[in-house]
């Protein structure tokens, strides 16, 4: 079984300060690894996943993630935040053996609060 | 391109009842699966289906049920509401599944009274 925990359920932050979201993972074999962002009212969007290969992932917006298999972590960063980036974030996995689709395991999300 | 539609955004219930959500993939998706967010228990996998098959489950009761028609389109349906059943339910498209891409609806708020 997989489980993931989201170290922090808030983190305040001023704006253009740096941040990190921290995401640790548990599984017995291979996970695909992605990070999510939800706004108030709305679905969830994805902001960049880890497959294979380089283990640092960046976004179009700025954020991006490194994939530490000896920590079983993957972490969130931006070096500097703005106002639209106060939302809740949430780390998944997903098992990456044969049969498994369409099944994401989420942590508990954190609360990215950007004051100006 | 139009992105996932969940209908409908908002419901209210009894205890006791049945419910049925719908969910519009994105065009071409044939992949959707649905998620239940509560603020105890976060987002929990209900399901999800592939070309009107099931292809996973996650652990909920089988009073959670779901379907998929030839066109994509899945409906998801709850029977005996309780009232832990209060929740969010997103639903999720992509072309084949996981580790591709998801897109999510805005979700289906459900309250059961």
């Amino acid at each position: 079984a997989q489980s993931v925990t989201q170290l922090d359920s808030q983190v305040p932050v001023f704006e253009e300060a740096p941040v990190e979201l921290r995401c640790n993972y548990s599984s017995s074999v291979s996970v695909y690894l992605f990070w999510y962002v939800q706004y108030p009212n709305q679905g969830l969007q994805l902001l960049l996943k880890y497959l294979s290969g380089s283990t640092l992932v960046e976004s179009i917006n700025g954020f991006e993630a490194e994939f530490n298999k000896s920590q079983t972590s993957f972490h969130l960063r931006k070096p500097s935040v703005h106002i639209s980036d106060t939302a809740e974030y949430f780390c998944a996995v997903s098992p990456a053996v044969r049969g498994n689709t369409g099944k994401l395991i989420f942590g508990q999300g954190t609360t990215l609060q950007v004051k100006p | 391109k139009a992105g996932v539609t969940q209908t409908p955004r908002y419901l209210i219930k009894t205890r006791g009842q049945q419910v049925t959500l719908s969910c519009s993939p994105i065009s071409g998706h044939r992949s959707v699966s649905w998620y239940q967010q509560t603020p105890g228990q976060g987002l929990q996998f209900l399901f999800e289906y592939f070309s009107e098959t099931q292809r996973n489950k996650g652990n909920f009761p089988g009073r959670f049920s779901g379907r998929q028609f030839s066109n994509s389109r899945s409906e998801m349906n709850v029977s005996t509401l309780e009232l832990g059943d209060s929740a969010l339910y997103l639903c999720a498209s992509s072309f084949v599944g996981v580790p591709e891409t998801q897109y999510f609806g805005p979700g289906t708020r459900l309250l059961v009274l």
